[in-house]
């Protein structure tokens, strides 16, 4: 079945530091691929998505490119910002109509002034 | 219009009662979900609905009962549940076409109803 390997956390940074949280995946044909934020006490929102191979999806400054022949959808950043503290979660959607989101664990991101 | 508004945001229920959560979009969305998150971990899936018509029951305890009134509304009825129920929910929706997910659409995420079973 499907499956989301996300980078371990927590992860702190200091503001400005660059970020990367790795990502890959497990899924049969070309799923869609997101980034999902979820900031204290709050629910999801969508970072960005790619849905298909070399597409690179981005926002507020975050980045990831989807990589088909290393199944990798790592999240970048080049200066974070305190700001940026939150849960990050990787995810994919299957692309045989299948309704279902599979995510990975989430990494808690911290960021010091 | 892009929310999902969820109410209500937080709910304290003994083990005896029943209470209902609601999620609400205007969005034409054609599926609807409810996720269960547990501290620290990621969302797991409880029921869709696709066209109003319940598709997927990832064997949820009987004690959680969905409902779908209509292409807007979602609920979730809550009854006899344990402690271990305590958690945030989560309600989303998503865009369908024909039998299916439109390819590379997202699901739009509510805020989230925090519950709590003393």
């Amino acid at each position: 079945g499907d499956s989301v390997t996300q980078m371990e956390g927590p992860v702190t940074l200091s503001e400005e530091a660059f970020l990367t949280i790795n990502c890959t995946y497990t899924a049969t044909g070309y799923p869609s691929l997101f980034w999902y934020v979820q900031y204290p006490g709050e629910g999801l929102q969508l970072l960005l998505k790619a849905t298909k191979a070399d597409d690179k999806g981005s926002n507020k400054g975050f980045e990831a490119t989807y990589r088909k022949e290393t199944t990798s959808f790592h999240l970048e950043k080049g200066s974070v910002q305190v700001s940026d503290s939150a849960v990050y979660f990787c995810a994919l959607k299957s692309n045989f109509g299948n309704e279902k989101l599979t995510f990975g664990t989430g990494t808690r991101l911290t960021i010091i002034p | 219009d892009t929310e999902v508004t969820q109410t209500p945001k937080h709910l304290v229920m003994g083990m005896t009662n029943k209470k209902s959560l609601k999620c609400e979009q205007h969005m034409g969305h054609r599926a609807m979900y409810w996720y269960k998150q547990k501290a620290k971990k990621p969302p797991e899936l409880m029921f869709v609905y696709s066209y109003e018509k319940l598709s997927i029951n990832e064997s949820v305890p009987s004690r959680f009962s969905p409902e779908c009134p209509n292409s807007s509304l979602l609920n979730l009825h809550l009854h006899a549940l344990q402690p271990e129920d305590s958690a945030l929910y989560l309600c989303a929706s998503q865009d369908l076409f024909g039998q299916g997910a439109k390819r590379g659409t997202e699901a739009f995420f509510g805020q989230g109803t925090r519950l709590t079973v003393v």
